[in-house]
């Protein structure tokens, strides 16, 4: 079955820097990958999706790539804030699928 | 443009007991999907209603069911309640089944404590 790797371990970072989270994946490359947002006690918020053919995506400070060779995307937040601070979660969108497989997250802290 | 809202947002419950989460999908999806996350997990995928039809299950037992109503709002169902089910359960709405491309749209989900 698939498995989803994210760091397991809480990234900080100063304010004004780039964030860099990665996510790992095996066996099957998915057709889609998407990254949401989680604050505590909240929904996941839905962030940016790549397509298996794309290497790259941006929107405003955010740039997802995909690199289906090494099986991994990295998430970036350039310009970092505190209000960044959140569970960033990776999740694979498999062809003919009907569900996300989500990796457990990573826990992002910005310090000001 | 309303999102998804799910309820209640909190629920006890005793082991043995039953339960029915609701959720209302956001304008303009016809697809629900329902998620169970534990402590310091990912969501994982329960199952998922398409035009009131269930549309893939995930590896979760019978006593999980659900239905979709004509209006694309959904019910989660859980019998026979054990220790193990104490998790937040999210409901997500997307336009279109599953494999196409869309970003889900999450309610802010139910939080079951089973005692």
């Amino acid at each position: 079955s698939q498995k989803i790797e994210q760091n397991s371990e809480a990234l900080n970072i100063q304010e004004g820097k780039t964030a860099t989270l990665t996510c790992n994946y095996t066996n099957y490359s998915p057709a889609y990958l998407q990254w949401y947002r989680q604050d505590p006690g909240r929904g996941p918020v839905f962030l940016l999706l790549i397509r298996e053919n794309e290497k790259e995506k941006r929107k405003e400070r955010l740039k997802v790539t995909f690199d289906t060779t090494l099986k991994q995307s990295l998430f970036h937040i350039t310009a970092s804030q505190p209000a960044d601070s959140a569970t960033y979660l990776c999740a694979l969108d498999m062809y003919n699928g009907n569900k996300l497989v989500f990796g457990a997250g990573t826990i992002l802290r910005v310090k000001s | 443009e309303t999102g998804v809202t799910q309820s209640p947002t909190h629920l006890i419950k005793t082991r043995g007991q039953q339960v029915t989460l609701r959720c209302s999908s956001q304008s303009g999806h016809n697809t629900v999907s329902w998620y169970q996350q534990a402590l310091g997990q990912g969501p994982q995928f329960i199952f998922q209603y398409y035009r009131e039809e269930e549309n893939g299950r995930g590896n979760f037992p019978p006593r999980f069911s659900g239905l979709q109503f004509p209006n694309y709002s959904s019910e989660l169902n859980v019998n026979a309640l054990e220790l193990d089910d104490s998790a937040l359960y999210l409901c997500a709405s997307s336009p279109a089944g599953g494999g196409a491309g869309y970003g889900y749209t999450f309610g802010s989900g139910t939080r079951l404590t089973v005692v």
